[in-house]
């Protein structure tokens, strides 16, 4: 049981390009998350799944899209990397059909933009 | 809307000495309310989290957290802090019925021996 598993765990782009975050998870949890993490601002939800084939935005979700077409799997796909999107991702699932279920995390990917 | 204020950015305390965490939260209902550690370069770790009941929990480490309605409070308790509990710490609450949760903006822990 590897829990929430990410890659890569460090990535470095140039302004414009695109790649996929990608997060696996083996618990069989229907809802899982993507935030991004930066100093001072805690964890901001950028968009979520409560199952395959339903996703939704969160607070944050200009500049990234998602896709849940497994219950596994939820990458998040950046278009066209800008600077501000330097920062920590992490994900995370959790059980759905009962309010507040615990979320466990992946170890994050660092992403650098430049 | 949900809201969670974690007013301490750094708190620094002996090895020995007894810790509190402050969080504060803004919510309409009976909030779900959770306590994450995050060690650096690591994810996030949970703690502890209430739901309902008994408004005293504990959690791993021997960490506990009291939650006060009439204060809006959820603070993090340690009767005596280890070195190895030098982490960064996040108080989150859960939305009921839409899977979304609300991290404050963290508060780092720095234990000197």
């Amino acid at each position: 049981n590897a829990g929430v598993t990410q890659t890569p765990k460090f990535q470095v782009l140039k302004t414009g390009q695109s790649m996929t975050l990608q997060c696996a998870q083996d618990m069989n949890h229907e809802y899982m998350s993507w935030y991004r993490q930066d100093p001072g601002m805690g964890l901001r939800l950028i968009h979520y799944s409560v199952g395959a084939g339903i996703t939704d935005q969160g607070e944050v979700p200009n500049g990234y899209n998602v896709s849940r077409s497994t219950t596994e799997d939820f990458p998040l796909r950046l278009l066209s990397a800008a600077p501000s999107q330097t920062s920590v991702y992490f994900c995370a699932s959790s059980l759905a059909g009962r309010d507040g279920n615990e979320q466990f995390f992946g170890p994050g990917t660092r992403l650098t933009v430049l | 809307a949900q809201s969670v204020t974690q007013p301490d950015i750094h708190i620094t305390v002996s090895e020995g000495a007894s810790l509190e965490l402050r969080c504060n939260y803004s919510y309409g209902a009976t909030p779900y309310l959770f306590w994450y550690v995050q060690s650096p370069g690591q994810g996030l770790q949970l703690l502890l989290k209430y739901f309902s009941g008994d408004t005293l929990v504990q959690g791993i480490k021997g960490f506990e957290a009291e939650f006060k309605r009439s204060q809006s409070s959820f603070n993090l308790r340690k009767p005596s802090v280890h070195w190895s509990d030098a982490a960064e710490y996040f108080c989150a609450v859960g939305a009921s019925g839409t899977y979304k949760y609300i991290f404050g903006t963290g508060t780092r822990l720095k234990v000197l021996a």
